[in-house]
């Protein structure tokens, strides 16, 4: 069965430093999304992604925060400056269309210190 | 903006106790509404989409149903692999999500 992966599972990270969270989403979806929870709270939408392009993205997802398809396979997001408040899961998600189901990958789990 | 609330935040159950979870929720539009199952550390795992209310769905001991307000997820007979996480979400480009409800299945 299809499924989004991503790596690494696990990122420590010094704070100022740059990270980039990589994702495969599943082959034949053309919507890509990255949602981010932060331990003991909700999952939340960060950004969604369509034809290279951004499609929508919330409040969290500031200048420090970029979105990329490098290639016809990987999705990435980066980070430029982490925060100690940018700890969290992030999670990686894909579909066929908007509004039909998003699958998600197992997540990152991202530290800064 | 989309709201979900879920309630209850937690519920134990003991073994064969069949209970239901509860999704209200206040969107614009509403383009679907999806549960999740979500394990410790893990990512959302997608249990069922529904668009209309009157709409059911089901899958071995779960069953999801919506109206105009609120979704409900109906656990029967659960057993012990049943304890998780049980997440709400509404939207299209952009899933909102609730706080979840933890289910724990005593044996």
């Amino acid at each position: 069965e299809p499924e989004v992966t991503q790596t690494p599972s696990h990122q420590v990270t010094q704070m100022g430093q740059e990270v980039i969270l990589r994702c495969v989403p599943i082959s034949n979806h053309l919507y890509f999304y990255w949602y981010r929870q932060i331990l003991g709270q909700k999952v939340e939408f960060l950004v969604s992604f369509y034809n290279n392009e951004i499609s929508e993205k919330s409040e969290i997802f500031d200048d420090q925060f970029s979105v990329e398809r490098p290639d016809g396979s990987n999705f990435t997001l980066k980070i430029r400056s982490t925060k100690l408040e940018d700890s969290a899961m992030y999670f990686c998600a894909s579909s066929d269309v908007p509004g039909e189901t998003q699958y998600f990958g197992p997540g990152t789990r991202l530290l800064v210190l | 903006e989309d709201q979900v609330t879920q309630s209850p935040e937690a519920l134990r159950l003991q073994e064969g106790e069949s209970s239901s979870l509860n999704c209200s929720y206040t969107v614009s539009g509403l383009r679907g509404l999806f549960w999740y199952r979500q394990d410790p550390g893990k990512g959302p795992e997608f249990l069922f989409t529904l668009y209309s209310a009157g709409e059911e769905k089901e899958k071995e001991r779960l069953k999801a149903t919506l109206t105009k307000k609120e979704s409900f997820l109906h656990i029967t007979a659960p057993k012990p692999e049943d304890s998780a996480t049980y997440l709400c979400a509404v939207g299209d480009y952009k899933l909102s999500f609730g706080a979840g409800t933890t289910v724990t299945v005593r044996a």
